[in-house]
């Protein structure tokens, strides 16, 4: 299995809503990344887990909450969001070998719409 | 300010032809260099790598370049299919990153019959 499933594909919130978005992969990967991508631009790194632990917050407000519940898994609760907060969100998985570069796995990412 | 600087946000090749796609970095700590392929309505697929030790690799269409003094890499897709047609986003990474990675902002390729 090569695959990183996320759900929902899509995601429609109001501002005073709680929701999750779910991450699952089965490759055996040791690092799950959370990434945010607005239209016409790159995916922005939001936060990294190693070994089920948070290994990296990139400054993201606490409306946004991550957990990795087991090594396969990796969620991310949703709560009070803003409109500008509607964007494509994408989980990505890879291994975590030392000395070299692993490359990052991603999943079709879940379209997220704050009214 | 954009560290990965992908500076054609869009390129038309005709099928058959070479396809570049160019890449600039800023960051002289960067040591590994990525390129991904993301189709609409998926997730950013891996393509090709090169790290900094290296000037040139190769896998089947897909070439990638690396210019170290120019701070400068380019993909070259020959000869290019219609199934290409995509947004080709370039990423780099150094040991203080974590191994994590900086993405440029994409160029789509469109690839005509």
């Amino acid at each position: 299995d090569t695959e990183v499933t996320q759900t929902p594909k899509h995601l429609v919130m109001g501002m005073t809503n709680k929701k999750s978005l779910k991450c699952e992969q089965h490759m055996g990967h040791r690092a799950m990344y959370w990434y945010k991508q607005k239209a016409k631009k790159p995916p922005e790194l939001m936060f990294v887990y190693s070994y089920e632990k948070l290994s990296i917050n990139e400054s993201v407000p606490s409306r946004f909450s991550p957990e990795c519940p087991n090594s396969s898994l990796l969620n991310l609760h949703l709560h009070a969001l803003q409109p500008e907060d509607s964007a494509l969100y994408l989980c990505a998985s890879s291994q975590q070998l030392a000395g070299v570069y692993n490359e990052q796995f991603f999943g079709p990412g879940t379209r997220l719409t704050v009214l | 300010d954009q560290q990965v600087k992908q500076n054609s946000p869009s390129l038309s090749v005709q099928e058959g032809r070479i396809s570049i796609l160019n890449c600039d970095y800023t960051n002289s700590m960067f040591d590994y260099f990525l390129w991904y392929k993301k189709y609409p309505a998926e997730g950013p697929t891996f393509l090709i790598s090169i790290s900094s030790i290296k000037d040139k690799n190769e896998d089947g269409r897909f070439t990638v370049f690396l210019n170290k003094s120019a701070k400068h890499l380019s993909l070259h897709i020959v000869p290019s299919q219609p199934g290409d047609s995509a947004v080709y986003f370039c990423a780099a990474s150094a040991l203080n990153y974590g191994q994590n990675f900086v993405f440029g902002p994409g160029t789509r390729l469109s690839v005509l019959p």
